[in-house]
């Protein structure tokens, strides 16, 4: 059974900092690409990263780039979400998510985590 | 880049109605197209992916077409268990739309 299992949400004031992690079981992490997604409290869906199955492709959306690093290990069939520089507006659940398609460039997310809580504030 | 935009926002109807909700890219995007069903307090739920077909384990009251900017998820007899919020998105970008919440009428 493909499971999907968040850790490392919590408060945090801003500036501050998160590692958020994903332990990936059930099937063979090292073939999949991998997102995090996130959901403010009462909104919509927004894709935040993704990292390829071989980790040669990194994209973050632009309201992250330069304070949220995604990386993943495959060892240890976790992902991960390095979070940095913590605003309000990052509050939200953050959702990590198997791409179904394996190696292609759609992404198709047929399995999530049940997600952890983000809250921003001071 | 490519915006997503759905409507309605929200649409209320009653279990046995056919409902109808529709997804507009700003440009073309092929059949590249995700449709994702989403219940308070849970993760979503991949429906239907290359814009109709069919998540395996969807029952198939639920079907997706269009191509390039327009598409469209239909649930042909809607069930108590479809009430729901429902969020399109482009396959080749993280992009969702905003989605479209199925109340009870």
């Amino acid at each position: 059974e493909v499971q999907l299992v968040e850790s490392g949400g919590g408060l945090v004031r801003p500036g501050g900092s998160l590692r958020l992690s994903c332990a990936a079981s059930g099937f063979s992490f090292s073939d999949y690409d991998m997102i995090w997604v996130r959901q403010a409290p009462g909104k919509g869906l927004e894709g935040v990263a993704l990292i390829t199955s071989g980790g040669d492709y990194i994209y973050h959306v632009e309201s992250v780039r330069g304070r949220f690093t995604i990386s993943r290990d495959s060892a240890k069939n976790s992902l991960y979400l390095q979070m940095n520089g913590l605003r309000d507006e990052d509050t939200a659940v953050y959702y990590c998510a198997r791409d179904k398609e394996g190696d292609s460039n759609l992404y198709y997310l047929d399995y999530w985590g049940q997600g952890t809580l983000v809250t921003v504030s001071s | 880049d490519i915006q997503m935009t759905q409507s309605p926002s929200s649409v209320s109807a009653s279990v046995g109605d056919r409902v109808t909700i529709t997804c507009r890219a700003s440009q073309a995007i092929s059949t590249w197209l995700a449709w994702y069903q989403q219940k308070p307090g849970k993760a979503p739920n991949l429906l239907i992916y290359d814009a109709r077909t069919l998540e395996s384990g969807v029952p198939s009251r639920f079907s997706g077409s269009g191509s390039g900017t327009d598409f469209t998820l239909t649930i042909s007899s809607l069930q108590p268990e479809d009430f729901a919020t429902y969020y399109c998105q482009q396959a080749n970008s993280l992009t969702f739309g905003g989605g479209t919440k199925v109340e009870i009428k």
